[in-house]
């Protein structure tokens, strides 16, 4: 198994360009989230989604949009990047928790996003 | 809300034992992660726990106090390859999300 998988790892954008991150899961998990992290900040949820054809917002939302079209896809994209957007990109999934247990997440590699 | 607190860097021997404190606040418990995150890497999970206690896995062990919203992780037999930013995390109430820590930063040296 691949796990979770991102393309690209790494892009340079100037700014008012578009793009769209690729996150694949082949463990058949329901969650799929996307996260940026940046130094000191910590993991700050971007998008999530609970479910094929669904998605909510997560923390800072702004300036991204998303769509799971199919389970095991996540797309994230910028429609017209900024550099408050350079960033580390990280895509998460886990499968359905039953009630009262919370499981963990798994991540794939990051993308490395640099906006000019 | 939620909110999680744990030191920004750490430094410590090779060999010895190492303490990563992580204190939360939330307004429902659902149990505490630790990650490990290697510099350029993606996290991944080390523990979990919901009941108080101590659960130990190998070198890497794990304790929470529910009443003082207190876990900390304790690494023996410190290695190089600890050397990694540990995350503490707590799922938020409806469960379907997972509030981070900005981490912990640990430096092994020789």
């Amino acid at each position: 198994n691949a796990g979770v998988t991102q393309t690209p790892k790494f892009r340079v954008l100037k700014t008012g360009q578009s793009m769209t991150l690729l996150c694949a899961q082949d463990m058949n998990h329901e969650y799929m989230y996307w996260y940026r992290q940046d130094p000191g900040m910590g993991l700050r949820l971007i998008h999530y989604s609970v479910g094929e054809g669904t998605t909510a917002k997560g923390e800072v939302p702004d300036g991204y949009n998303v769509s799971r079209l199919k389970k095991q896809n996540f797309l994230l994209g910028l429609e017209s990047a900024a550099p408050s957007q350079t960033s580390v990109y990280f895509c998460a999934s886990r499968r359905r928790a039953t009630a009262g247990e919370y499981n963990e997440q798994f991540f794939g590699p990051g993308t490395r996003l640099t906006v000019l | 809300g939620q909110n999680i607190d744990q030191p920004t860097e750490m430094t410590a021997t090779e060999g010895a034992i190492v303490q990563i404190n992580c204190t939360y606040q939330t307004s429902g418990f659902n149990g505490l992660f630790w990650y490990q995150q290697h510099a350029g890497e993606a996290p991944t999970f080390l523990s979990y726990n919901v009941l108080d206690g101590l659960e130990e896995k190998g070198r890497f062990s794990s304790f929470l106090s529910r009443s003082k919203g207190y876990s900390y992780l304790l690494l023996k037999e410190l290695q190089m390859k600890d050397s990694a930013s540990y995350l503490c995390a707590v799922p938020n109430t409806g469960g379907f999300k997972t509030i981070f820590g900005a981490g912990t930063r640990l430096f092994v040296k020789a």
